[in-house]
C-alpha cells in the first residue's frame, strides 16, 4: 500500500524568507515523488520529479526537494519566497501507471 | 501547443440530473486519467485509460459513474442521477507511457470542470 501526508494544512511565511512544506510518503515499492502547485482557478503544473536518480530535485521557480529514503520524506523548500508563489502545493506518490496518490495539500501563503 | 483541455468549466445543476464532462488529452498522450478535488483536498483518484481500454476504477466510482474513452482520444465522464455529494472539481489528466516508463511521466492537468449540485 502507498500513502502520501502533508504534515501542515497551511504554511504562513512573510516575503523574503525561506519555504518549508513537508512531505512524508509510504511505499512498498521504489516511488517517484512529484510536487505539483495549484493557483486559483488554475490546471496543476508540475514543480519537479524524483525518479531515484540525484536525491536533490531541482524544479520550476527556484523550488527544490531532497528524497530522504531513511526518512521517508521529500520536502520541498525555496530559500526565499515571493509572493507569486502563494498557491496549494500537492505531493504525489508514483508507483505505477494507474497508482498515483495525492496529498491533501498544502496552502502557502506569503505576507508583504 | 495545446495542453489538456476540459468542457464545460462549470456546470450547476439540479439533484437527479445526469451530467457530462468531455476531456480532450494532449494529442500524442495515450493515458488519460480522471480524479476528483473538493474543498481542502487533493484530487482523489476516479478511473485511468490507456488508450481506449479502461484498465482501473477506484471504489468512489459508483454505479452512477460511467466514463469511455471511444477512440483513445477525448473521454468523458457521465455522472447519473446527481446527488449533492457529487459537487466536486473533476480533473482530467493525460501523460505518455509506455512498458517500464510508466514510473517517469508526470500528468499535464486541465483546468477542471466544477460540478455544483443544487
Amino acid at each position: 500500500a502507498q500513502s502520501v501526508t502533508q504534515l501542515d494544512s497551511h504554511v504562513s511565511v512573510s516575503e523574503g524568507t525561506p519555504v518549508l512544506l513537508r512531505c512524508n510518503y509510504s511505499s512498498s515499492y521504489s516511488p517517484s515523488l512529484f510536487w505539483y502547485v495549484q493557483h486559483p482557478n488554475k490546471g496543476l503544473q508540475l514543480l519537479l520529479k524524483y525518479t531515484s536518480a540525484a536525491t536533490l530535485v531541482k524544479g520550476i521557480n527556484g523550488f527544490e526537494a531532497e528524497f530522504k529514503k531513511s526518512e521517508t520524506s521529500f520536502h520541498l523548500t525555496k530559500p526565499s519566497a515571493h509572493m507569486s508563489d502563494a498557491a496549494e502545493y500537492f505531493c504525489v506518490v508514483h508507483s505505477s501507471a494507474s497508482k498515483i496518490i495525492f496529498g491533501s495539500g498544502t496552502r502557502l501563503s506569503i505576507r508583504p | 501547443d495545446t495542453g489538456v483541455s476540459q468542457d464545460p468549466r462549470h456546470k450547476i445543476t439540479k439533484r437527479g440530473q445526469n451530467v457530462t464532462f468531455r476531456c480532450d488529452p494532449i494529442s500524442e498522450h495515450n493515458r488519460l486519467y480522471w480524479y476528483r478535488q473538493t474543498l481542502g483536498q487533493g484530487p482523489e483518484f476516479l478511473t485511468y485509460f490507456q488508450n481506449e481500454a479502461q484498465l482501473e476504477k477506484s471504489r468512489l466510482l459508483s454505479d452512477r459513474f460511467s466514463a469511455e474513452r471511444p477512440k483513445g482520444s477525448f473521454s468523458t465522464l457521465e455522472i447519473q442521477r446527481t446527488e449533492q455529494g457529487d459537487s466536486a472539481m473533476y480533473l482530467c489528466a493525460s501523460s505518455y507511457g509506455g512498458s517500464g516508463q510508466g514510473l517517469l511521466r508526470e500528468l499535464f492537468f486541465g483546468e477542471g470542470s466544477r460540478l455544483t449540485v443544487l
